[in-house]
């Protein structure tokens, strides 16, 4: 089965330093992963997502993620982190076995960036 | 990108009562998909709801818990039954088009207390 994996339940940053969230993802055949973004009492809101090509993906919000095939990786990042940064993130990968295709979501992390 | 709406935004409910969720886009999707989020929790998948035909649960949920309803392309309903404290949760509703490539779209969540 397909599955992803979030080693960290809280980041802490201060504004202004680079952020990295990780992520790992275990699939059988190729990955098709998604980062989505869950700020206070909102849904959840689609970042980037990672088919095929360049290994540097853009999405919103300045944010980017680095899929990395040998370590099985898709990092989230973003060069310079803001106080309204601060959410809950999920990793995801598009689960290929399962009716629909729908995604399976990792435990998140929380991500904490202090004035 | 679809945009979703549920309703209620928030509820507080007796145990033992029933609550209806609804969720509604503004285009017509394939897939609609039901989702729990414990507090402090990943996203759990409870069903998938595709129009004309019974939903499909995953293991754990069962319709007489969590009936829904798909009367059309737009419009799904999840019924909460006989609620217990247990069931307080964050519940979205997701729409995709089942392909590989596309993201799922969330809505911004129907949050349950059960007293």
């Amino acid at each position: 089965a397909q599955s992803v994996a979030q080693p960290e339940d809280q980041v802490n940053v201060a504004e202004g330093n680079p952020l990295t969230v990780k992520c790992t993802y275990s699939v059988s055949g190729n990955p098709y992963l998604f980062w989505y973004v869950q700020y206070p009492n909102r849904g959840l809101q689609f970042l980037l997502k990672y088919i095929t090509g360049d290994n540097l993906v853009k999405g919103s919000y300045g944010f980017e993620a680095e899929f990395n095939k040998s370590q099985t990786s898709f990092h989230l990042k973003k060069p310079s982190a803001l106080v309204s940064d601060s959410a809950l993130y999920f990793c995801a990968v598009r689960d290929l076995n399962r009716a629909g295709n729908m995604l399976t979501f990792g435990g998140g992390t929380r991500l904490m960036v202090k004035p | 990108s679809a945009v979703i709406s549920q309703k209620p935004s928030r509820d507080i409910c007796q145990r033992g009562t029933s609550l209806t969720i609804q969720c509604q886009v503004d285009s017509q999707v394939t897939m609609m998909f039901w989702y729990r989020q414990q507090p402090g929790q990943s996203l759990t998948l409870i069903a998938t709801a595709n129009q004309g035909s019974e939903a499909t649960y995953e293991s754990g949920f069962v319709i007489d818990k969590f009936p829904i309803s798909r009367p059309n392309l737009t419009f799904s309903t999840l019924t909460v039954s006989n609620m217990s404290p247990e069931d307080s949760s964050i519940y979205l509703c997701s729409v995709g088009s089942g392909g590989r490539y596309n993201e799922q779209f969330f809505g911004p969540g129907t949050r349950l207390t059960v007293l």
